[in-house]
């Protein structure tokens, strides 16, 4: 079955540098990955969708890349800030339009 | 606010009860979807409605009823559930299931199962 793993459960950085959160999937080839972001107790918010032929995306200071070959993807959030804190969610879409999730990275920005 | 809304977002029952979760959203969309989020637990996909039709039951048991009157209105009916049916309910919804949008998702109801 298809499996997507987020690198860890909790991401500590200080304010002003940038946070990388990585995504691996197993099992699957998906043509598009998208990441969400989560605040507690609230229902995930859309950021950033990328398809397999892009490198990479970016908006405003968040920036995702796809690599097809490392079946990975990388979601970096540069000059962090504390309002960043929140759970950062990947998913892959299949040709219906399901969303797999993975179980989320938990990021602290410390000021 | 995301465009879909979801009521109630406590809801406490026993394993005899029957309640209901509903989730509306007003973007037009013609997907809907039901999804249940436990600790430490990627979010699980339960059922997808498009256009009022069901096209996805991801093996959920049969005291989870949904049900889709139309495409802005989408329902979650529970009965004798178990404690561990104990989640965070999200509904989302998307353009059209069969393309790759992205989905909004609702703030979620928080159920408790005593």
């Amino acid at each position: 079955s298809q499996k997507i793993e987020q690198n860890s459960e909790a991401l500590n950085i200080q304010e002003g540098k940038t946070a990388t959160l990585t995504c691996n999937y197993t099992n699957y080839s998906p043509a598009y990955l998208q990441w969400y972001r989560q605040d507690p107790g609230r229902g995930p918010v859309f950021l950033l969708l990328i398809r397999e032929n892009e490198k990479e995306k970016r908006k405003e200071r968040l920036k995702v890349t796809f690599d097809t070959t490392l079946k990975q993807s990388l979601f970096h959030i540069t000059a962090s800030q504390p309002a960043d804190s929140a759970t950062y969610l990947c998913a892959f879409t299949n040709t219906g339009n399901q969303f797999y999730f993975g179980t989320g990275t938990s990021l602290t920005v410390i000021p | 606010e995301t465009g879909v809304t979801q009521t109630p977002r406590h809801l406490v029952m026993g394993m005899t009860n029957k309640k209901s979760l509903k989730c509306e959203q007003h973007l037009g969309h013609n997907a809907m979807y039901w999804y249940k989020q436990s600790a430490k637990k990627p979010l699980e996909l339960m059922f997808v409605y498009s256009l009022e039709e069901r096209v996805e039951n991801n093996s959920v048991p049969s005291r989870f009823s949904p049900e889709c009157p139309n495409s802005s209105h989408l329902f979650l009916h529970l009965h004798t559930l178990q404690p561990e049916d104990s989640a965070l309910y999200l509904c989302a919804s998307s353009q059209d299931h069969r393309l790759n949008t992205e989905a909004f998702f609702g703030q979620g109801t928080r159920l408790t199962v005593v």
